[in-house]
């Protein structure tokens, strides 16, 4: 069974500070995809990024940074010098490989507050 | 292009009363469609998924039903409503772009 965990319930910074969201996964998949969705208070969810099991790769995209490593199954997300736009609750996501239901499994998320 | 419909937005029901919430997905078809809730305060709990239509799963039990009766379009429901059915419910389905997934916008619902 796949798991998702967001050990961080609600983290506070003030505002220019860097903060790291930590997701840590289990899953017997060798295929399998990681996503970052922020939720802001309307409530919709959007997309940040999606990472396959095979592209271990960090990825960078402005303030926002991903790293991914499998040895720790660990998916984690760092917003350099953090504004107060940002404050939101964060959810890392693991989605099977290409057969079976395909569901996202959601972490229980992170609420970030940026305080200016 | 490929967008997703939920509707309504908000609702406040009283216990025991009917529920029907409907989503309808545009530009794709056969896709895997989902309903999501989220609990106040909690995570994204997945509820049915449905691979084609009149294919549904269920992944918990509970009060809710769901139904496919066409390709693009899923349909939550329910018979009597209970107060712990109140939260934010998400539709979502599954695309092969770099997204992997489109959500629908949600429906707080409020049973009173």
């Amino acid at each position: 069974a796949q798991k998702v965990t967001q050990a961080q319930t609600e983290i506070s910074v003030v505002e220019k500070e860097d903060v790291t969201l930590d997701c840590v996964y289990e899953t017997r998949d060798t295929t399998y995809y990681l996503f970052w969705y922020k939720q802001p208070p309307s409530g919709e969810l959007v997309f940040l990024i999606r990472r396959n099991s095979f592209d271990e790769q960090n990825e960078i995209s402005g303030r926002y940074s991903w790293n991914f490593q499998k040895s720790t199954s660990s998916f984690n997300f760092t917003i350099t010098a953090s504004q107060v736009v940002d404050s939101a609750v964060y959810f890392c996501a693991l989605s099977e490989g290409d057969t079976g239901r395909r569901a996202l499994t959601f972490g229980s998320g992170t609420r970030l507050q940026v305080q200016p | 292009s490929q967008t997703i419909h939920q509707w309504p937005a908000t609702l406040v029901q009283p216990v025991g009363s009917p529920l029907s919430l409907e989503c309808t997905v545009e530009g794709t078809s056969n896709p895997n469609l989902y309903w999501y809730r989220q609990a106040a305060g909690r995570g994204l709990q997945l509820l049915f998924y449905s691979v084609g239509i009149g294919q549904i799963s269920s992944e918990v039990p509970q009060n809710l039903s769901a139904s496919r009766p066409q390709d693009r379009q899923f349909i939550l429901s329910s018979k009597k409503l209970l107060l712990s059915d109140s939260g934010f419910y998400l539709c979502a389905w599954r695309n092969t772009g770099v997204y992997g997934y489109t959500f629908g916008s949600g429906t707080r619902l409020t049973v009173v």
